[in-house]
């Protein structure tokens, strides 16, 4: 069955960079996008980017300066790499199967941003 | 960037009572228009796609309907298990969430 899951630090320090990793099962990441979506602590959902799935890459222009999203099809990872972290970043970052519709969710990784 | 409001944050309704969630664009979005389920462990579930499309699997009670800018989700017969905070998404021009609004129990 079509599954995501996030792995990611846990804990970030404030000016450090991010990196998750959400290794998808049950579909092809050359036949369906894949979006990012974070959700501060009691905030709601925000869209950070997505990948496409001939590679192409566009992200929120909130964002855009110091996001990355990139995969491997072969190994069906989706790679996230946010720099220069702050507090304001603590969050639970998802990774989504997106076909214009968002139909399938991981659990969603909790990242922290603390000295 | 295309914005999305949800102008009513928190919603308290009766059981069995009908519910509309309101949601605008800030342009027209030509009913790119998805809307989600968010259960208070954190789980997230799409409850319609393209404006009034049912996803798989999810009950009849839910419809959503709307078109250029504004937007709406029914829920008929609220149930206990409908408590939740529910969003809008556009995909017109990449994506954008509204800001949620909160179902509670009256």
């Amino acid at each position: 069955q079509v599954q995501l899951k996030e792995s990611g630090p846990g804990l970030v320090a404030p000016s450090q960079s991010l990196s998750i990793t959400c290794t998808v099962s049950g579909f092809s990441l050359t036949s369906y996008d894949i979006s990012w979506i974070r959700q501060p602590p009691g905030k709601g959902l925000e869209w950070l980017g997505v990948i496409w799935t001939g590679g192409g890459t566009n992200y929120n222009s909130a964002f855009m300066s110091r996001l990355s999203i990139s995969k491997d099809n072969s190994k069906s990872q989706v790679f996230l790499k946010m720099n220069s972290l702050q507090t304001d970043d603590t969050a639970i970052y998802y990774c989504v199967r997106d076909g214009g519709r968002m139909d399938y969710w991981g659990q969603g990784t909790s990242v922290t941003v603390s000295s | 960037d295309i914005q999305m409001t949800q102008t009513t944050s928190s919603l308290s309704a009766s059981l069995g009572d009908r519910v509309t969630i309101s949601c605008s664009a800030s342009q027209g979005i030509s009913n790119y228009l998805n809307w989600y389920q968010q259960k208070p462990d954190g789980t997230v579930k799409l409850l319609i796609y393209y404006t009034s499309s049912l996803h798989s699997g999810v009950p009849s009670r839910f419809s959503g309907s709307g078109s250029g800018t504004d937007y709406s989700l029914t829920i008929s017969n609220l149930e206990p298990e409908d408590i939740a905070t529910y969003y809008c998404q556009q995909y017109s021009k990449l994506r954008t969430f509204g800001g949620g609004t909160k179902l509670e129990i009256k």
